[in-house]
């Protein structure tokens, strides 16, 4: 089975511009997480999705959307970039079929603002 | 002001030596509780995971402990080898209607010297 995969790995944008992030969940998997790996703030929630909703939803910024599509891909946009969004963006997938399962983290895309 | 980074806390051992990490937890709701490993260049990969229902789990090589009365987690490698070392988050779940959003610790780095 593949893994989650996210495109792009790399990324360079500068100040005001705006990026959009892609993420394939393991196949058979209906929710998928995102969160933002920084060295000053370590890893954190940024939302998740579940059947094209998004169910909970983290402490940033308008900026920061996302979407789900159908076939559970998911998708994430930040608006108006500023150099402290530079980061490693991970996307994680579980099945949620009920209860607790582990999640399953993407290589992520490494975000760098100038 | 300028962001100051996350220092983590280090663990440098011997190969063969058995390492334990630590955990302290923030959320005495939390129900669920994940131990992952990060390698450099690579998203977190799941070690073991632990429900609050029970206060020890063992896999291969690694057990977890949980103590929910001081809301501490620890993770046990035994007979650590130089393939360990990377850097080891605890990860805390609500549960509830927050399946799909973990909350991470700061990580610890682990060194396995040959």
């Amino acid at each position: 089975k593949a893994g989650v995969t996210q495109t792009p790995r790399y990324l360079i944008k500068t100040r005001g511009q705006q990026v959009t992030l892609s993420c394939s969940p393991i196949s058979g998997h209906r929710s998928v997480s995102w969160y933002q790996q920084t060295p000053g703030q370590g890893l954190q929630f940024l939302f998740e999705y579940f059947s094209e909703t998004q169910r909970n939803k983290g402490n940033f910024p308008g900026r920061f959307s996302g979407r789900q599509f159908s076939n559970s891909r998911s998708e994430m946009n930040v608006s108006t970039l500023e150099l402290g969004d530079s980061a490693l963006y991970l996307c994680a997938s579980w099945p949620a079929t009920g209860g607790y399962n582990e999640q399953f983290f993407g290589p992520g895309t490494r975000l760098t603002v100038l | 002001g300028e962001s100051v980074g996350l220092h983590l806390p280090t663990l440098s051992v011997q190969e063969g030596d058995n390492s334990i990490i630590n955990c302290a937890y923030s959320n005495s709701a939390s129900d669920y509780f994940i131990w992952y490993k990060q390698e450099s260049g690579k998203g977190p990969q799941f070690i073991i995971d632990i429900r609050s229902n029970m206060d020890k789990r063992q896999g291969q090589r690694v057990t977890v402990l949980l103590n929910k009365t001081v809301k501490h987690l620890s993770l046990q490698i035994a007979a650590t080898q130089p393939g360990d070392s990377a850097v080891y988050f605890c990860a805390e779940n609500p549960g509830g209607t927050s399946y799909g959003k973990l909350t991470f610790g700061q990580g610890t780095i682990l060194t396995v010297h040959p």
